[in-house]
């Protein structure tokens, strides 16, 4: 089974650019996370889609970010414009929530390393 | 008070010994617990889960939850070389996302 993947795995801009970052979750997981840790913090929540619906949106940091997940399958998280606080490791999971289970716990993907200068 | 905390490290432990880590987190509702490690510049990668209090054995990993307390700690046996990475506490609320803590760097000597 192929794990959650990221792309780019590393992308540097100037400030006031545009950066989209993708996760591909693992297949047949309907939970999508996006999570961010930026230098010197902790991992921090960032938002939760349920297929293709956004079910917790509560850490974006602002309306520079924008997260989609059309057809519910892969996502996408777009900053726009860019400042340097976005720098950071962008981390996308996904988790498959069946009934029986109580940990849906969450797979990592190997995140992307976002750089504004 | 942050809503996760962990024993700051670095927790340096020699080969064969039994390194003990410790979480505590504030939000009383959080329904599930999970131990990831993160190796240097890779992604958190998922070791154990807890969900009762008491203990969980898995391998070389115990996992202790004592939800009264808001205490959850993580016991590696055996510690090997291949053990040393950061590890990360990350309680799951009724809301599904993970509030992680800053993690303990754990180094394991031969």
């Amino acid at each position: 089974e192929a794990g959650v993947t990221q792309f780019p795995s590393h992308s540097v801009i100037e400030k006031g650019q545009t950066v989209t970052l993708r996760c591909d979750p693992i297949s047949g997981h309907d939970n999508l996370y996006w999570y961010r840790r930026v230098m010197g913090k902790e991992i921090k929540f960032l938002l939760h889609f349920v297929k293709e619906s956004k079910q917790d949106e509560s850490g974006m940091p602002n309306n520079r970010f924008l997260a989609e997940r059309t057809g519910g399958t892969y996502s996408t998280l777009k900053v726009q414009p860019a400042e340097l606080e976005d720098s950071g490791v962008y981390f996308c999971a996904s988790s498959r929530h069946t009934s029986g289970t109580k940990y849906y716990e969450q797979y990592f993907g190997p995140g992307t390393r976002l750089t504004v200068t | 008070q942050k809503e996760v905390e962990q024993n700051s490290g670095p927790l340096s432990v020699p080969e064969g010994a039994i390194a003990s880590l410790n979480c505590t987190y504030s939000d009383r509702g959080s329904q599930s617990f999970f131990w990831y490690r993160q190796y240097s510049g890779k992604s958190p990668e998922l070791i154990m889960f807890i969900y009762s209090n008491g203990d969980k054995e898995d391998g070389r990993f115990t996992a202790q939850l004592n939800k009264a307390s808001q205490y959850v700690s993580l016991l590696i046996r055996d510690s090997q070389p291949s053990d040393s990475a950061t590890y990360l506490c990350a309680p799951r609320g009724s809301n599904y996302k993970l509030t992680f803590g800053k993690g303990t760097l754990l180094t394991v000597n031969p």
